[in-house]
This record gives structure tokens, C-alpha cells and sequence, in this order.
């Protein structure tokens, strides 16, 4: 069976410190990779998507930048982070070979800005 | 575009009562449906999913879902409420083969004794 894992769980880290958030699926081969970021009250937003290894979409321009240096790694960074980044951070995973579209979602990172 | 409608942000229910949380969509083309729950501090589950089979789906912990494309609405139900129940819900659309889900803003379901 296929399961997704995130870490760290949780983060604090001050204002201008970098990020590097991991994400890795395990039991699948090629899917889809996605990150998403809730903010308090504001629902899901989709980040970046990536269909393959080195190919990254992002939806939204901000300070945030993504990775896939291999197939079922997915990679969210920042070089300075601001106030507007904490939030609760999702990593999903969709099977390309499948046909419904449906997303699997890892347990997600906290992270606080201070 | 494809959206999503929550109809209500917050939604409280007596234990044992009808659980019923609200979702209309937008598509122009034949949608994929899903209703996912998020407890505390945890990723989203996948409650179930239509993909133009059966119009009413079943899912997990005794949740349902029928779609009704006249109405274009896909409203999540449990006959029973159970305190286990209290989380927050989305529903969310995929346009067949977009690799892509468009969430609604998500109901909160409070479940009281």
C-alpha cells in the first residue's frame, strides 16, 4: 500500500531563516506531487504540482519555491521566510496512472514564523 | 472555471442527529466529486469520491454523498451523528484529466451531547 510522509511535524523559525520542508511517497511510482498551505481560516491553497521528476508548476507567485530531485520526493523551500508563511503545510500525491484524480495527503508540517 | 460552494462555515449538531453538510459545484464538463475530513493538527482524509458511476456513493465511518447534477450539488449525509464525527470538511472538484482539485472553504461540524 502506498503511504506519504512529511517532516519535520512541526516548525518554529524566525523571520529571514530559511525553509526546506520534505515530502516522500512510498509504494508508487511517478505520481503526481503536490503542496498546499492552510492558512488559519482561510482554507486550502494549492502551492505547486509537479508532474515529474525536475518539472514544477506553481500556482501562486510568492516566496516560496519547490523541488523534485527524484521520483517520489517533493521538496518545499525558502531562502527568507516571512510572518506570511506560517501556516499548516499539506503534501499530496495523485496516481497519474489512475484516472479519477483523487489525492492522498500526507499528516502535514506546522510551521510558525516568529 | 470549476469552483466549489460550502454552504456554511460552521455547522453544530446533537449526537445521534442527522448530519448534513452542504456542497455545490460548478463545472462545465462531467466533474469528479470529493468529500474529504481533516481532524486536528492531521492531513485530509478521503470521506469518498464520485466518478460518474453509482449518483450516491458511500464512503467511510457511515458518511454518504449523492449527486445530483440538476442541482449540481453533491451534499455530504449520516443518519447518526457520533462525537467522533466533530472535524472539519471539504468538498472538492477535479475536471477529469487536470490532475488538479479545486477545494471548497470547508465546514466545521460540531457534534454536542
Amino acid at each position: 500500500s502506498q503511504t506519504i510522509h512529511q517532516w519535520p511535524a512541526t516548525l518554529v523559525q524566525p523571520v529571514g531563516s530559511p525553509l526546506s520542508l520534505e515530502c516522500t511517497v512510498e509504494g508508487t511510482s511517478n505520481p503526481n506531487l503536490y503542496w498546499y498551505r492552510q492558512a488559519a481560516g482561510r482554507g486550502l491553497q494549492l502551492l505547486f504540482y509537479s508532474v515529474g521528476i525536475g518539472q514544477i508548476s506553481s500556482e501562486v507567485p510568492q516566496n516560496l519555491s519547490a523541488s523534485r530531485p527524484q521520483d517520489r520526493q517533493f521538496i518545499l523551500s525558502s531562502k527568507k521566510l516571512l510572518l506570511s508563511d506560517s501556516g499548516f503545510y499539506l503534501c499530496a500525491w495523485s496516481d497519474v496512472a489512475g484516472s479519477t484524480d483523487t489525492q492522498y495527503f500526507g499528516p502535514g508540517t506546522r510551521l510558525t514564523v516568529l | 472555471a470549476q469552483s466549489v460552494t460550502q454552504l456554511g462555515s460552521h455547522v453544530s449538531v446533537s449526537e445521534g442527529a442527522l448530519v448534513l453538510l452542504r456542497c455545490n459545484y460548478s463545472s462545465s464538463v462531467p466533474p469528479y466529486l470529493f468529500w474529504y475530513v481533516q481532524y486536528p493538527n492531521q492531513g485530509l482524509q478521503l470521506l469518498l469520491k464520485y466518478t460518474s458511476a453509482a449518483t450516491l456513493v458511500k464512503g467511510i465511518n457511515g458518511f454518504e454523498a449523492e449527486f445530483k447534477k440538476s442541482e449540481t450539488s453533491f451534499h455530504l449525509t449520516k443518519p447518526s451523528a457520533h462525537m467522533s464525527d466533530a472535524a472539519e470538511y471539504f468538498c472538492a472538484v477535479s475536471r477529469r484529466g487536470y490532475n488538479k482539485l479545486i477545494f471548497g472553504a470547508g465546514t466545521r461540524l460540531a457534534v454536542h451531547p
